[in-house]
């Protein structure tokens, strides 16, 4: 299995609601990442998980809380988002030894807040 | 932050002709890697490059690891139409295991 799924594909929420974003892969890759994508704009990083724990956060709201429940599992928490967090939501996945910068995307979560 | 060039912006070409893009940058990279995305879907990898001069091809595409681990281009020949989306260079720069720095894109047209 080569694939990233992604789920919900599409979200809108409203700027008080509570939703999440969930990600999983089955390519015993250790190194899940969070990005933010805009139209016509390259993916930003925004966290990275290294054997199931934070490693990266690049100074990202507290309104966007990740978890890594499982070596599996990646999850964005989203609450009281603005208009601007309008965007694509990409997970990637890569090795932690050997090709480790190969990233592996997701086909992302489009999310919309209102 | 570090910043990758990647140039052109855009391009429009006829079908069946070949396309360059490149990527460079003012700092050492590690790794290079390119990746397409097509409307609506995340960046797919189609090419990683590990070592300065290292030529690489993926059916009709070639990338190259600049000598100097400053750049990096991608060639597609032959085009087709199913060719058609946004093509982004990253980098690994020295130092910044697991942390990607991303060209602008180019977008690529198609036309029959």
């Amino acid at each position: 299995d080569t694939e990233v799924t992604q789920t919900p594909k599409h979200l809108v929420m409203g700027m008080t609601n509570k939703k999440s974003l969930k990600c999983e892969q089955h390519m015993g890759h250790r190194a899940m990442y969070w990005y933010k994508q805009k139209a016509k704009k390259p993916p930003e990083l925004m966290f990275v998980y290294s054997y199931e724990k934070l490693s990266i956060n690049e100074s990202v709201p507290s309104r966007f809380s990740p978890e890594c429940p499982n070596s599996s599992l990646l999850n964005l928490h989203l609450h009281a988002l603005q208009p601007e967090d309008s965007a694509l939501y990409l997970c990637a996945s890569s090795p932690m030894v050997g090709r480790y910068n190969e990233q592996f995307f997701g086909p992302g979560t489009r999310l919309t807040v209102l | 932050g570090q910043q990758l060039n990647q140039s052109p912006q855009s391009m429009f070409i006829q079908e069946g002709e070949d396309v360059s893009m490149n990527c460079t940058s003012s700092s050492i990279f590690n790794t290079w890697l390119w990746y397409k995305q097509d409307p609506g879907e995340g960046p797919v990898l189609l090419i990683a490059l590990y070592k300065a001069g290292e030529l690489t091809s993926n059916g009709r595409l070639t990338a190259q690891f600049g000598i100097t681990r400053k750049d990096s281009f991608l060639n597609i020949s032959a085009s087709i139409p199913s060719d058609v989306g946004i093509y982004f260079c990253a980098g690994q720069p020295s130092g910044s295991a697991r942390q990607l720095t991303f060209g602008s894109g180019t977008q690529l047209t198609v036309l029959p």
